[in-house]
């Protein structure tokens, strides 16, 4: 099962930031937070990953709380291409995939 | 750099028959992992695999099911005596190590059983 738990949807208009909250609240010290997304059905693509510190590129910024248990993925400004699920994962090797959210950008 | 490769991307299979599904990883990627999205639903974790050795195969099925990661070419995922539950999008992934590393995923090869 996954470690993880998102809101199932969340809307965001063009050119705002997207802010995508996840929980994991038993995650290990070793673990990685993982961010992924899936655009319609294609093959899922890497966003970003982080351990302990925030981590920022050209995509989107991750903020992980001290302790560990949450973060936030952030889309800075968000376009109609960014409309996808959203998937926050904890682990080491094999990406456990939960339900994810759903992103809709919307003019 | 050519990303991962899957094919053939579509596949029509009838019940009973075998289903080959082949995975190029991205140059320099010795970690091969195997996923299944079933309609309408998430991607569920199959096998990982290094050159020649199943690292974890916890998530397939434990008949008509297996996969190869050759010191030579692609990783294959084999599905024997297909059904139509088996009808899904079967996505290969690679990494160049373990933890630390992001997974780049295929295109997928969606399987249909008649």
């Amino acid at each position: 099962d996954a470690k993880t738990t998102q809101p199932p949807s969340m809307d965001c208009a063009e050119g705002r930031a997207a802010n995508l909250p996840c929980n994991h609240s038993t995650i290990s010290g070793n673990e990685y937070v993982y961010w992924y997304r899936q655009i319609h059905s294609q093959g899922p693509q890497y966003i970003i990953h982080g351990l302990k510190n925030n981590e920022t590129n050209e995509m989107a910024s991750l903020i992980i709380t001290e302790d560990r248990k949450s973060s936030t993925l952030i889309l800075p400004h968000a376009t109609l291409r960014d409309t996808a699920v959203y998937y926050c994962i904890v682990d080491t090797d094999k990406l456990i995939f939960g339900t994810g959210t759903r992103l809709q950008v919307f003019p | 750099n050519a990303g991962v490769m899957q094919n053939p991307r579509h596949l029509v299979r009838r019940r009973g028959q075998e289903a080959r599904l082949r995975c190029s990883p991205m140059k320099g990627h010795s970690h091969v992992y195997w996923y299944r999205q079933l309609p309408e639903e998430g991607l569920k974790f199959m096998v990982y695999l290094q050159k020649e050795n199943i690292i974890d195969e916890s998530g397939m099925p434990k008949e008509r099911f297996s996969a190869e990661f050759p010191k030579e070419g692609p990783s294959i995922l084999r599905i024997q005596q297909v059904v139509r539950g088996d009808s899904a999008a079967y996505f290969c992934a690679s990494s160049p190590g373990l933890a630390d590393y992001e997974q780049y995923f295929g295109p997928g090869t969606r399987l249909t059983v008649t």
